[in-house]
This record gives structure tokens, sequence and C-alpha cells, in this order.
């Protein structure tokens, strides 16, 4: 299993530019996550996806937009780049059953700046 | 809503040393807890987890963490920190695996 990738690595874009960040899992979890991770602030949540076709606003959703179209992909869409979209981005899986969760797996993230 | 708090954020212990990260939570209904560690340029690593079965949790790389709900923390021991241990401390909470809190992080530096 590769677990979660994302892709790209890191990016740079200017100021109103869009773009995607891809996140996919191999392990038919149910649970996606999109965090976001600025120094001394943890971890934020984004968005986040208990199943295909179902998405729900987590704690900071502005200048954001996720689909989730499948169970193993949950894209995260940045419309119109500002500066304060600077951050590391980690994408996350988990599973999710009766009875307790299943642990976080995390991808190796994002870095992305605006300019 | 739940939430945790973890107290200070950087933590210095010799090599050898007893290692303690602090982990307070908050949350009406009984939690599910996590610590996570995160190396330079990585994601997040499970070290541990409580599920509601036993309130002492042994994990990964000699780690170990009590629940104590009466006190409600979750704090994160090792009896002998190694050089390896150096990095980035994550406690996190939920209740529901829809939205899970994270603590803003403690570094630790292993002194050699």
């Amino acid at each position: 299993n590769a677990g979660v990738t994302q892709t790209p690595k890191f990016r740079i874009l200017k100021i109103g530019q869009s773009m995607t960040l891809q996140c996919t899992q191999d392990m038919n979890h149910n649970y996606m996550y999109w965090y976001r991770q600025d120094p001394g602030m943890g971890l934020k949540l984004i968005y986040y996806s208990v199943g295909a076709g179902i998405t729900d606003k987590g704690e900071v959703p502005n200048g954001y937009n996720v689909s989730r179209s499948t169970t193993e992909d949950f894209p995260l869409r940045l419309e119109l780049a500002a500066p304060s979209q600077t951050s590391v981005y980690f994408c996350a899986s988990s599973l999710w059953e009766a009875g307790g969760t299943d642990t976080q797996y995390f991808g190796p993230g994002t870095r992305l700046t605006v300019l | 809503a739940q939430s945790v708090t973890q107290l200070g954020s950087h933590v210095s212990v010799s090599e050898g040393a007893l290692v303690l990260l602090r982990c307070n939570y908050s949350s009406s209904v009984p939690p599910y807890l996590f610590w996570y560690v995160q190396y330079p340029n990585q994601g997040l690593q499970l070290l541990l987890k409580y599920t509601s079965a036993a309130t002492l949790v042994k994990g990964i790389n000699g780690f170990e963490a009590e629940f104590k709900k009466s006190e409600t923390s979750f704090h994160l021991t090792k009896p002998s920190a190694h050089m390896s241990d150096a990095a980035e401390y994550f406690c996190a909470v939920t209740t529901t695996g829809n939205q899970f809190y994270f603590g803003t992080g403690t570094s630790l530096t292993v002194i050699p």
C-alpha cells in the first residue's frame, strides 16, 4: 500500500492564481481530511469527507473547496490564491466504524507559497 | 466542542533523561486521544492512541501515555530520551471521527 499520497510536494503561486492539491489513499478509508499547518499553530482542519459525495467544512474553510467523487480521491481547490494561504497542507484519511475510530494516516504534505 | 492544550511549546531534555510532554483536553463526551510525531519536512505519524480501553497506552519507540479522566490529561512519557526522539509532538482529540482537534505542538530537543 502506498498509503496517502499528495501532489505536488512544492508549489509557488502568484496572488489570484488557482490550483488543485491532489490527495489519494489506497486503504479504502471512508473518512478523508485536509489540514493546513502554520508555524506555532498546530494543524487546522479545512474540510473533511465521510464518504464519496459527502463533504463538510472544518475550522478554516474560507478560500478553499473540495470534492469527493470517489473513495480514493479528495482534491483541495484554491480558487483565488492569497498570501494568507501560504502554508503546508496535509491530507489524511481514517477508517471510522461503529464503536470507534481508527488512526488518521497522513500524507507527506504540500508546501505552498503565495507571492 | 473539543480542544487540546499542550503546555510547553519547547521542551529540552538530556539524552537518557525522562521525557514528559503534557496534554490536557476538553470534551463533554468520552474522547479518543492521540499522540503524533512529526519529523522535519514530513507528515505526522501515530505514536499511540487511547480509545477507551486500557488507560495506560503503550506506543512505538518506547513512548506511553496515561489517560486520566479526573485530570483531563493525556501526558506522553518516555523513560529514557534518545537523540532520535528530537521532533515535534502533537496531541489530538476527537469524539466522532469527523473532526480532530490538534494542539499547537511541542518541539522536543534532546541534548547529548
